[in-house]
């Protein structure tokens, strides 16, 4: 069956500038989780949707970051104002239970 | 702060010999482990996982053992193959308010040789 899916999958901005990052989740999967790894670094863990739940927001690193998932499947992870620190990997995983499927990532690049 | 850590960050390896990962957490809530391999512009691809209750899990080359008094778990790769050459991450969730919530060791970059 089809994997997780995230688009686009490269994006290069302006500081300043709003992006939005889109990510299908696989079909069914009740939980979706936003991770972003920068150069160098391991995964860091942004947000958490599990059903009709709140969202577990802790990881976001402030305000501009904001993201939500519409309908219990496809998700936008919104970065307003971008800084050049927010040039990353963002990576988009999906569950069942407690193993996390990952998608191919968008490589965010801020000039 | 670093709850799950992986303090190689590389590992060198002749084909057709053992390759062992490490990794170390500091949290004891942790209940699950897992392991992903990650190729360059790709997203991490799940390896094998552990539950806190196991001491070892095996899946065909892969074995990842859980030691729990020393919060260590390794992965065992054997025998090595040139497509295992990758970076692989470590990672733990424990139902302490966020169930799925994973964090990531630093990874460990694999070089296969031939």
């Amino acid at each position: 069956g089809a994997g997780v899916s995230q688009s686009p999958s490269n994006k290069v901005t302006e500081k300043g500038k709003d992006v939005e990052l889109r990510c299908d989740p696989i079909s069914g999967h009740t939980a979706l989780y936003w991770y972003r790894q920068s150069l160098g670094q391991g995964l860091e863990f942004l947000i958490y949707f599990q059903g009709n739940s709140a969202p577990d927001k802790s990881g976001l690193p402030s305000d501009r970051f904001s993201a939500e998932r519409t309908g219990g499947s496809v998700s936008t992870l919104t970065i307003q104002r971008t800084q050049q620190e927010d040039s990353a990997v963002y990576l988009c995983a999906s569950s069942e239970q407690e193993t996390q499927y990952f998608g191919p990532g968008t490589r965010l690049l801020v000039l | 702060d670093q709850q799950v850590k992986q303090n190689s960050p590389s590992l060198s390896v002749q084909e057709g010999r053992i390759s062992i990962l490490n990794c170390d957490y500091t949290n004891s809530m942790f209940d699950y482990f897992l392991w992903y391999k990650k190729y360059p512009a790709e997203g991490p691809t799940f390896l094998i996982s552990i539950s806190s209750i196991k001491d070892k899990n095996e899946d065909g080359r892969f074995t990842v053992f859980l030691n729990k008094s020393a919060k260590h778990l390794s992965l065992h790769i054997v025998p090595s193959q040139p497509g295992d050459s990758a970076v692989y991450f470590c990672a733990a969730s424990g139902n302490f308010g966020s169930w799925g919530k994973l964090q990531f060791g630093a990874g460990t970059q694999v070089v296969v040789t031939p």
